[in-house]
């Protein structure tokens, strides 16, 4: 059974470049989650996404950054015109079960991210 | 807007020392759960604590759950170098969905 998995797992980009960052979930999971963990860091949860639905981005930048997870095929996090700030590593999570189901453990699987080097 | 603030940031310990990371959340919690980060890794799944007053253990780790569902910690007993890493705590806030509010994390140094 395989993990999350995220591609590539090493990405360098110019400034004003586009980065584009993809996640396969875990099989039957349909929850994604994005993180941004800047170095010496914790992990700042970006976006929360389900099938074809944005649920939750209140941490992600209003400018240049955008999520997807389509009906077919891996999430993505796109980020625009890249900025040197913009260096860090970028966990994608998945989870199977329903939102707000208390009691029940909605664990959150990680992949092995995406380190992103902005030159 | 809603925090988990969790301390220390560091710990330098030597083998067989006894470690603790602590976390408090602003807000009561409806559950807290625990990764843990190797270096150059990704956060993987240690626990889940759902009721006030939690306490749960796997081996050489204790995981507590405060009555109040505000706090949480995490203690290892005589630490090996294999627990070298970054703990962090994450919390749900009671009524969310599933977001998951991470602490900044502690980062555990053993020294042999």
């Amino acid at each position: 059974n395989a993990g999350v998995m995220q591609n590539p797992r090493h990405l360098v980009r110019r400034r004003g470049q586009e980065a584009r960052l993809r996640c396969s979930p875990m099989k039957g999971h349909s929850h994604v989650y994005w993180y941004r963990q800047l170095p010496e860091e914790g992990l700042k949860f970006m976006v929360y996404l389900q099938k074809e639905n944005i649920i939750d981005e209140s941490g992600m930048p209003k400018e240049r950054f955008s999520a997807e997870f389509p009906k077919e095929g891996p999430s993505i996090l796109r980020i625009q015109q890249v900025v040197r700030g913009d260096s860090a590593a970028y966990f994608c999570a998945s989870s199977s079960s329903l939102p707000g189901r208390q009691g029940i453990i909605e664990t959150q699987y990680f992949g092995p991210g995406t380190r992103l080097l902005v030159l | 807007g809603q925090q988990v603030m969790q301390i220390p940031q560091y710990q330098h310990v030597q083998e067989g020392e006894d470690f603790t990371t602590y976390c408090n959340s602003s807000t009561t919690l409806s559950n807290i759960q625990w990764y843990k980060q190797r270096p150059g890794g990704h956060p993987v799944f240690l626990i889940q604590l759902v009721k006030s007053g939690e306490v749960k253990k796997q081996k050489r780790l204790t995981f507590q759950f405060g009555e109040a569902k505000k706090n949480s910690s995490l203690h290892i007993t005589a630490t090996q170098t294999t627990d070298v890493g970054t703990y962090f705590c994450a919390g749900r806030v009671s009524g969310g969905y599933n977001k998951l509010i991470f602490g900044a994390g502690t980062r555990l140094a053993v020294h042999p």
